[in-house]
């Protein structure tokens, strides 16, 4: 059975620091990994997705990177700002496109 | 990617009672998903939703408690059912548009039994 674990499970940093959030997943059979950010009482806002042919995909100060034979993800946010304070849940894909999700990594940004 | 309109946005509903929740697609797609966030928890797999079939359900979730409709390839309902305090919670239905793609959410609805 697939689990997907992030670290850490909350983050605070000052504004303007870059930062890593790490996802990790024990069954390396999976089709796309996707990150989704998520503010407090909402729903999913995905920001990017890595074909599992893919190493990694940028948007913007956002970077994720994928490693599938060692079943390892990283999100990498760069010049952090305040409005960036949300939790931030990685997701897998597998067969029967099933979304298994970690735990989050609920990050704050302060001024 | 695709747009969804989830309604509603949040309630406060009396246990024993039920509730409907919405999702419009602005696109056809072949399945929708309906997920669970119970408060301080990640998302939860209820039901897979396709047009023209019985929803298939996740081990723990029962079409009884948490009936689906899908009449078309738009749209989607999920009912919450005698609904108890441990029901509250957040639900979401989620689309995709195919396996290059990746997954789109609705606002989610914020539940709340008293």
């Amino acid at each position: 059975k697939q689990e997907v674990t992030q670290i850490p499970a909350a983050l605070s940093v000052p504004e303007g620091e870059n930062l890593v959030l790490n996802c990790s997943f024990t069954d390396s059979a999976i089709y796309n990994l996707q990150w989704f950010r998520q503010d407090p009482g909402k729903g999913l806002t995905s920001l990017l997705l890595i074909q599992s042919s893919q190493r990694e995909q940028t948007s913007g100060r956002l970077n994720a990177s994928l490693d599938k034979s060692s079943g390892r993800s990283t999100l990498y946010i760069a010049a952090s700002q305040p409005g960036d304070s949300a939790t931030y849940l990685c997701a897998v894909i597998q067969g029967a496109q099933k979304l298994v999700f970690g735990q989050g990594t609920r990050l704050t940004i302060n001024p | 990617s695709a747009v969804i309109s989830q309604k509603p946005s949040r309630d406060i509903c009396q246990r024993g009672t039920s509730l409907t929740i919405q999702c419009q697609v602005d696109s056809q797609v072949t399945m929708m998903f309906w997920y669970r966030q119970q408060p301080g928890q990640s998302l939860t797999l209820i039901a897979t939703a396709n047009q023209g079939s019985e929803a298939t359900y996740e081990s723990g979730f029962v079409i009884d408690k948490f009936p689906i409709s899908r009449p078309n390839l738009t749209f989607s309902t999920l009912t919450v059912s005698n609904m108890s305090p441990e029901d509250s919670s957040i639900y979401l239905c989620s689309v995709r548009r195919g396996t290059n793609y990746g997954y789109t959410f609705g606002s989610g609805t914020r539940l709340t039994v008293v």
